[in-house]
C-alpha cells in the first residue's frame, strides 16, 4: 500500500488528557499537512512541513498543539490538555512538486478521528 | 486569500439521473482547483483537478468538472449516478505555484435514491 497512513483512526479521551496521532506520508512525498475537519464542516488548514521543517501554521493551531517531523518521514500531531472543542476529525495529506511544473496535489490519510469526553 | 462557496449543502437525485454539484471560489490570483470525495468515517480520496489547459477534467469514477474562469465556477457533474456515488463532496482551492495550503468548502452530501 503506497497511500497516506494514520494511526490511530480512533481516539477517545478524557478532557485534560494528552494525546498523540501518527501520520506516514506516501514515501516519495517531501510535503505533509495536517487538517481538522469538524462535523459538518470541510477540512481546515493546521499546518505543513517541507521534509523536517515546519514552514507554515495556522492560528487554529494554539499552544496546545504541536506537530514533528523529525526525519523528514513520518509526522506526529499532539495535544496538550485536550479540550471538548478538540473533538474532530484530525487528516494528514502529502504531495510532492512535479519536477519542471508547480503542480502540487495533496493526497489524504484516512483520518483520526478524536473524541474528547 | 482564496475562498470556496459550495451552496447545496445536500443533492438528494435518483439512481441513473445526472447530478451537477456547484462551486464557487474567489480568488485575486491564479488557481488550482480540486474536487475530493469522502465516504463515511473515511479520508478525503480526489476525484479530479484544474491546473491549467483545456477547462473541462475529466476524473474518476465518471465525474467531470468544467472550469469557468469568468463565472469563477468549477461545477463536478456526472451524466448517471450509483447508489455507490452517495458520499460528500468537497471543492477546494489553491493558489498556483510551488506550495499551497488547499482551502475546501463546506461539502455536499449526495444521496443517491434507488
Amino acid at each position: 500500500d503506497t497511500g497516506v497512513s494514520q494511526d490511530p483512526r480512533h481516539k477517545i479521551t478524557k478532557r485534560g488528557q494528552n494525546v498523540t496521532f501518527r501520520c506516514d506520508p506516501i514515501s516519495e512525498h517531501n510535503r505533509l499537512y495536517w487538517y481538522r475537519q469538524t462535523l459538518g464542516q470541510g477540512p481546515e488548514f493546521l499546518t505543513y512541513f517541507q521534509n523536517e521543517a515546519q514552514l507554515e501554521k495556522s492560528r487554529l493551531l494554539s499552544d496546545r498543539f504541536s506537530a514533528e517531523r523529525p526525519k523528514g518521514s513520518f509526522s506526529t500531531l499532539e495535544i496538550q490538555r485536550t479540550e471538548q472543542g478538540d473533538s474532530a476529525m484530525y487528516l494528514c495529506a502529502s504531495s510532492s512538486r512535479v519536477a519542471g511544473t508547480s503542480t502540487d496535489t495533496q493526497y489524504f490519510g484516512p483520518g483520526t478521528r478524536l473524541t474528547v469526553l | 486569500a482564496q475562498s470556496v462557496t459550495q451552496l447545496d449543502s445536500q443533492v438528494p437525485v435518483f439512481e441513473e439521473a445526472p447530478v451537477e454539484l456547484r462551486c464557487n471560489y474567489s480568488s485575486s490570483v491564479s488557481v488550482y482547483l480540486f474536487w475530493y470525495v469522502q465516504y463515511p468515517n473515511q479520508g478525503l480520496q480526489l476525484l479530479l483537478k484544474y491546473l491549467s489547459g483545456s477547462t473541462l477534467v475529466k476524473g474518476i469514477n465518471g465525474f467531470e468538472a468544467e472550469f469557468n474562469k469568468s463565472q469563477t465556477s468549477f461545477h463536478l457533474r456526472k451524466p448517471s449516478v450509483h447508489i455507490s456515488d452517495t458520499a460528500e463532496y468537497f471543492c477546494a482551492v489553491t493558489r498556483s505555484g510551488g506550495y499551497q495550503k488547499v482551502t475546501f468548502g463546506t461539502g455536499t452530501k449526495l444521496q443517491v435514491i434507488p
